[in-house]
């Protein structure tokens, strides 16, 4: 099972920054959280991962809270092309063999 | 990011015949490759793990059986959907990663069953 939790869905006007929230209470100390997005009927596309350092990319940045048991991800300008699934995981980085889950993500919806 | 090229991105099959999809690694190592699959509006189902010259380990509910996974090459790993059924047809994706860094993942496969 995944051991996130996220809202179902979101809506965002285009321009403005979109903050999608992720719950990881049960997250172990060697945990990573990582950040994929999924475009209707394309394969997932990686965006962003941290341990507990708040990270920034080209792409978004990503808020983890002090005690780690929850994250943000951050797209600073939504565009449309931003539309999408988004998908918060959190695994192990020290192991490549070890399973992405995917739980039931946010639906990003961004309004023209 | 680094590039996992699947294919074909949509195949149609008759039922009982196999199917084969490729996922290939372009510009890196992928150790480590995995496969999902996803019915619509759903989230992806991980079915089997595979490492490079190992055999793939299942998920639990996954018939190996039916679903064969070859990880021969550091670049390529093939799914076979065997004696397909209708109730086969699916998006089939896969995901490839190199060491420790994090996966990336193919356009994904459309497969219909009639």
């Amino acid at each position: 099972d995944a051991k996130t939790t996220q809202p179902p869905s979101m809506d965002c006007a285009e321009g403005r920054a979109a903050n999608l929230p992720c719950n990881h209470s049960t997250i172990s100390g060697n945990e990573y959280v990582y950040w994929y997005r999924q475009i209707h009927s394309q394969g997932p596309q990686y965006i962003i991962h941290g341990l507990k350092n708040n990270e920034t990319n080209e792409m978004a940045s990503l808020i983890i809270t002090e005690d780690r048991k929850s994250s943000t991800l951050i797209l600073p300008h939504a565009t449309l092309r931003d539309t999408a699934v988004y998908y918060c995981i959190v695994r192990p980085a020290t192991s490549g063999t070890y399973k992405y889950i995917f739980g039931t993500g946010t639906r990003l919806k961004v309004l023209a | 990011g680094a590039v996992v090229s699947q294919h074909p991105s949509r195949v149609i099959c008759k039922s009982g015949t196999s199917v084969k999809i490729e996922c290939r690694s372009l510009d890196f190592q992928a150790t480590t490759m995995f496969w999902y699959r996803q019915f619509p509006k759903k989230s992806l189902m991980l079915m089997a793990t595979s490492n490079e010259g190992s055999k793939a380990t299942y998920e639990q509910g996954v018939e190996k059986d039916k679903f064969l996974i070859n990880h021969a090459s550091l670049t390529l790993s093939t799914l076979t959907v065997t004696s397909a059924h209708p109730e086969d047809s699916s998006f089939y994706i896969c995901s490839a990663s190199e060491g420790d860094t994090e996966a990336f993942f193919g356009q994904g496969t459309r497969l219909t069953v009639v």
